[in-house]
């Protein structure tokens, strides 16, 4: 399979602990895009970079959310001392922009479920 | 503010039946519009888009500007259309992160 791929697809962890998710994006794509869902909305978008620069954070990114994409690669979404309101399905997306934007295409997603 | 209004939850048509899905939308500027599609246990993927003003599956969408609306519409409604469907904008050629309606689940019923 060579389109987004995210790992792990599954994660329980206990209030107060940290997660990390990773995002390998298709090969050619110079963004990435991390969004969040929950049960009965659309994905919100949560932050996105061009290359390895972290170009917009939405307001939903609170200081216990961290992104990076080191080398424009692969990206991470870290959080620190979870809440069960960080319970929900993360979804990474990336697209190739020249001119314009290609289309955005999504990875399977992480779910996190926090207990 | 962006915004993206997809009025009905749920949608339930017969197989052979028109389908419209609503799509309106709050953009000061000019947006791109866009429909993806989550069908069961698969990835959210792109249905179409209207700068491409294509037929995908047998899906149009017209961008009315006057109304801000992007509906959705299939002449006949077949069981495998049955998928969540998202509606979604993003500023003047893509350069804005998508912004996505709540979605409506379209149930095509034999």
């Amino acid at each position: 399979d060579t389109g987004v791929s995210q790992d792990p697809r599954h994660k329980i962890t206990k209030r107060g602990q940290n997660v990390t998710f990773r995002c390998d994006p298709i090969s050619e794509h110079n963004r990435l895009y991390w969004y969040r869902q929950t049960l009965g909305q659309g994905p919100e978008f949560l932050t996105y970079f061009q290359n390895e620069a972290q170009l917009e954070k939405s307001r939903l990114l609170s200081d216990r959310f961290s992104a990076e994409r080191p080398k424009g690669s692969f990206s991470t979404l870290e959080i620190q001392r979870t809440e069960q309101g960080d319970s929900a399905m993360y979804l990474c997306a990336s697209s190739f922009r020249q001119v314009r934007d290609t289309e955005a295409f999504f990875g399977q997603g992480t779910r996190l479920t926090v207990v | 503010a962006q915004r993206v209004t997809q009025p009905e939850k749920l949608l339930s048509v017969f197989k052979g039946a028109p389908v419209e899905l609503k799509c309106n939308y709050s953009y000061s500027g000019s947006p791109e519009l866009f429909w993806y599609v989550q069908y069961s246990r698969q990835r959210l993927q792109l249905l179409l888009r209207h700068i491409s003003r294509e037929s995908i599956k047998g899906f149009t969408a017209d961008l009315n500007k006057g109304e801000t609306s992007f509906h959705l519409k299939k002449p006949f409604a077949q069981e495998e259309d049955s998928a969540m469907y998202y509606c979604a904008l993003s500023g003047y050629s893509g350069n804005t992160p998508l912004v996505f309606g709540k979605g409506t689940r379209l149930s095509v019923i034999a």
